[in-house]
């Protein structure tokens, strides 16, 4: 089985664009997360999705991000307008059904200059 | 928000050595997960500890889950070259999220 897809990998963009990342989660399973990783700070949560709905979306850093998963198999999360600040790698990961467990997918390394 | 504290944040060691590295919380969790992140990927879940005081064995390495459920510690014994990344704890899941620690890096030397 494929395991959960991000696109693209890697993302090399100015100041003010537009940013949108994409991820595929593993079939079947009905939550999914995205994360920002970055030295400083580590792994943070952005915002979850049960059942195609968002749960919680404290982790978002500001008004700048939005995600959306508008079926059970596609999510995106868009930054607009990017910052040098945004430059992170930014994970999707998905889980089963009352599972904890949670599976990664490879990341978006995004630099914002 | 409960936070992970996890140490030491780098490690370097000599191949065939032996390491303990640690996850601490004054939270009480559910479960803890361990994850082992390699560069360029994603991290790749080791194990989960649901119960206080488990102990779990994945070949060379030993989990342990605190008895109050608030902390877990990683052993490596005989560490190898293939045993480095980055090695990050997380607690909580399900409706909740997950809470991960910053990481330790480990890096085993030939």
């Amino acid at each position: 089985d494929a395991g959960v897809i991000q696109s693209p990998r890697h993302e090399v963009t100015e100041m003010g664009q537009e940013v949108t990342l994409r991820c595929k989660p593993i079939s079947g399973h009905n939550s999914l997360f995205w994360y920002r990783q970055t030295m400083m700070r580590g792994l943070e949560l952005l915002i979850y999705f049960n059942n195609n709905v968002p749960i919680d979306d404290s982790g978002m850093p500001e008004d700048r991000f939005s995600a959306k998963m508008p079926n059970a198999s596609f999510s995106t999360l868009k930054i607009q307008p990017s910052e040098p600040r945004d430059s992170a790698v930014y994970f999707c990961a998905s889980s089963l059904p009352g599972i904890d467990e949670q599976y990664f997918g490879p990341g978006t390394r995004l630099t914002v200059t | 928000t409960q936070l992970l504290e996890q140490s030491p944040q780098f490690l370097s060691i000599q191949e065939g050595e032996n390491l303990t590295v640690y996850c601490n919380s004054s939270s009480v969790f559910s479960s803890l997960q361990w994850y082992r992140q390699e560069p360029g990927e994603g991290p790749v879940l080791l194990v989960t500890v649901v119960t206080g005081g488990e102990v779990k064995k994945l070949k060379r390495l030993t989990f342990q889950f605190g008895d109050a459920r608030k902390d877990s510690s990683l052993h490596i014994t005989a560490a190898q070259p293939g045993d480095t990344g980055l090695y990050l704890c997380a607690g909580g899941g399900g409706a909740d999220g997950l809470t991960f620690g910053k990481g330790t890096h480990l890096i085993i030397q030939p």
